[in-house]
């Protein structure tokens, strides 16, 4: 596997404000992807960040709200933007590991976000 | 469109065996993953069944996979208190890269 970094682990923001969540991997990965765990919920895809191309987005999200970067192969970000409190969730980022159908996904710890 | 399906509670005492479902719809699915999480904490992924299997086991676990039924479980044996978690199941869709739909997860409570 590899070692997936996030930073903020958890932070409590003002309504209108915008977060930078970070994601570090301590290898070359191709594929990263952002997810979004609301309170009591499973993890739904927010996009999917390839290096050196636009991130593509899932139904009901749009770069708008949630811009992400992947500017090298160990190294993402999303932005919540204008937040409300129905961001309140967890965010996580994943990886792919390996090769042809056999990728599995590793998630970082994820970033517990309230919005008040 | 895709949907996978878990039961979201199950209470079990610590030494019994545990069985988790999970039913799910896309029959060309490749893998099919079990991803545990503990309070406070991220996923950690736990085991996974290409689909042409039919059982896998590893250590305390075993994963039975029905591809008739598009039904998956994961057994624990001897559940310890160090097991409660949420547990969730995902499948990987068709489609060129790794889209994972995953379950509601459920809730395995451990108790003496």
């Amino acid at each position: 596997s590899a070692v997936i970094s996030q930073k903020p682990s958890r932070d409590i923001c003002q309504r209108g404000t915008s977060l930078t969540i970070q994601c570090q991997v301590d290898s070359q990965v191709t594929m990263m992807f952002w997810y979004r765990q609301q309170p009591g919920q499973s993890l739904t895809l927010i996009a999917t960040a390839n290096q050196g191309s636009e991130a593509t987005y899932e139904s009901g999200f749009v770069i708008d709200k949630f811009p992400i970067s992947r500017p090298n192969l160990t190294f993402s970000t999303l932005t919540v933007s204008n937040m409300s409190p129905e961001d309140s969730s967890i965010y996580l980022c994943s990886i792919v590991l390996g090769q042809g159908a056999k990728n599995i996904q590793y998630f970082g710890a994820g970033t517990r976000l309230s919005v008040l | 469109g895709e949907d996978v399906e878990q039961s979201l509670f199950l209470s079990v005492r610590e030494g019994d065996s545990s069985v988790i479902n999970c039913t799910y719809t896309d029959s060309s699915s490749t893998y099919l993953y079990w991803y545990k999480q503990e309070p406070g904490a991220g996923l950690q992924l736990l085991t996974y069944i290409f689909s042409n299997m039919d059982m896998k086991q590893d250590q305390r676990l075993t994963v039975l996979l029905n591809k008739k039924d598009k039904h998956l479980s994961l057994r624990i044996a001897d559940t310890q208190t160090g097991d409660s978690a949420i547990y969730f199941c995902a499948e990987s869709i068709s489609g060129g890269y790794n889209k994972l739909i995953f379950g509601a997860g459920t809730r395995l409570a451990v108790h003496p």
